[in-house]
Formats: structure tokens, C-alpha cells, sequence
């Protein structure tokens, strides 16, 4: 089936640094690939949306100079959090849609800031 | 604003008995529903859906019920296995502004099997 891969599974950073989070469809080509945050006992939150090539839409009240999504290839799209604090600490997932297929998920990424 | 509800954060079940997870939406626009399991560390995994047109979706040992009048979903379990220990997340979905679909998600129960 398809399988999504996202890395770091975890990662600890120290505040005003920035963060890399890797989302790769491994079997298959992602038209659309999505970025969700989770809260402790929240449902997880979209916070934006990509398509191959163009820009990423953003939700409502998600900060797109702080949270920079990268989707330059069909198997491949990148969040990063740049000059994270404390309070960015979160669990955040990737989910890539295929066509007629629905959504696969990454294993999410539990960033820490300290 | 919660769109997608589920009222019950936890859930225990004797092994071999009726799991039953509920999920209340607000939005009549939502037109597909999922279920989505999740264990810890991992990502969602899709386990069933329904559209807005049906009123039941039955895979194995998942049923999903619909009740749009109530704005009311379910899903059952049966007979419910200890492997079924996670967390559930009931998602509605809808065509965004921008033209995507867009997932919404509840909060998630907990559902432990007893054995």
C-alpha cells in the first residue's frame, strides 16, 4: 500500500533555531500534500495545504514566514520551522494525497524546543 | 470553533464485545466521512469511510453509521479484539475555498480493549 515517510520522528531544538521536518511518498506521486499540527489532547490541526509547484495555502492563523513549506517535487515536501520557541513545540504530521486513493499519513515528528 | 466532535476522550470494552465511538459534526456541508486509528508515535491509519449520500458502510468488523438529520456518526466494532486499542479520530471532509479537499478532525477517543 502506499506508505508515507516522514523524518525527523523526533527532534529537540534550542529556541531562535530553525527545524526541518521531511514528508516523502515513497510508492507513489503525493498531488496534493497536507501539514498538521496536534496539541496534547487536540485534534489535530491543519495548518496548510501544498500542491506541486505552486505556493502553499495556508489556514487561518498560521503564520507563513514561521512556518515555510516547501513542495518541490511530486514525492517531496519540507516544513520547516524557523526560528522556533518553546510554544512551537507540538507533534506535526504530513499526510499526501493520491489521487482517487484518499490520504496516507506520515509517522508524525515530535519537535521540542527548549 | 470544534466542527468535528467526539464528546467521549476515553472508551473501555470487554474483549469480544460492541465498541461503539461516536462523532457529532456542525458543518452541513461536509459531504465524506473517515475514520482514521491511531497508535502512539505513529501516524493515522484510514480504517473506514462513508459518504454523505449513505447511511452505513460495513468492512469486516467496522460498520459506520451516518445520520445526517442528527448530524451524527458512529462507529461499531464487533467483536472488538485487543489489537483495536488506540486512539480513533472521526475526520469530515469538504471542498475548501481554494478548490482542495480538506480534512477536519475530531478530538479523538481512546479506546481500550480489555481482555
Amino acid at each position: 500500500g502506499a506508505v508515507v515517510s516522514q523524518h525527523p520522528s523526533r527532534v529537540i531544538c534550542k529556541s531562535g533555531t530553525s527545524v526541518k521536518i521531511e514528508c516523502r511518498s515513497l510508492d507513489f506521486q503525493a498531488t496534493t500534500m497536507f501539514w498538521y499540527r496536534q496539541f496534547p489532547k487536540k485534534s489535530l490541526m491543519l495548518m496548510a495545504t501544498s500542491n506541486e509547484g505552486s505556493k502553499a495555502t495556508y489556514e487561518q492563523g498560521v503564520e507563513k514566514d514561521k512556518f515555510l513549506i516547501n513542495h518541490a517535487s511530486l514525492t517531496l515536501s519540507t516544513l520547516t520551522v524557523t526560528s522556533a520557541h518553546p510554544e512551537d513545540s507540538s507533534f506535526y504530521i504530513c499526510s499526501a494525497q493520491q489521487r482517487n486513493y484518499g490520504y496516507t499519513f506520515g509517522s508524525g515528528t515530535r519537535l521540542t524546543v527548549v | 470553533d470544534q466542527q468535528v466532535k467526539q464528546n467521549s476522550p476515553s472508551l473501555s470494552v470487554q474483549e469480544g464485545r460492541i465498541s461503539i465511538l461516536n462523532c457529532d459534526y456542525t458543518n452541513s456541508m461536509f459531504d465524506y466521512f473517515l475514520w482514521y486509528k491511531k497508535y502512539p508515535a505513529e501516524g493515522p491509519t484510514f480504517l473506514i469511510s462513508i459518504s454523505s449520500i449513505k447511511d452505513k458502510n460495513e468492512d469486516g468488523r467496522f460498520t459506520v453509521f451516518l445520520n445526517k438529520s442528527a448530524k451524527h456518526l458512529s462507529l461499531h466494532i464487533v467483536p472488538s479484539q485487543p489489537g483495536d486499542s488506540a486512539v480513533y479520530f472521526c475526520a469530515a471532509s469538504l471542498i475548501s475555498n481554494f478548490g482542495n479537499e480538506k480534512l477536519t478532525f475530531g478530538t479523538g477517543t481512546r479506546l481500550t480493549i480489555i481482555p
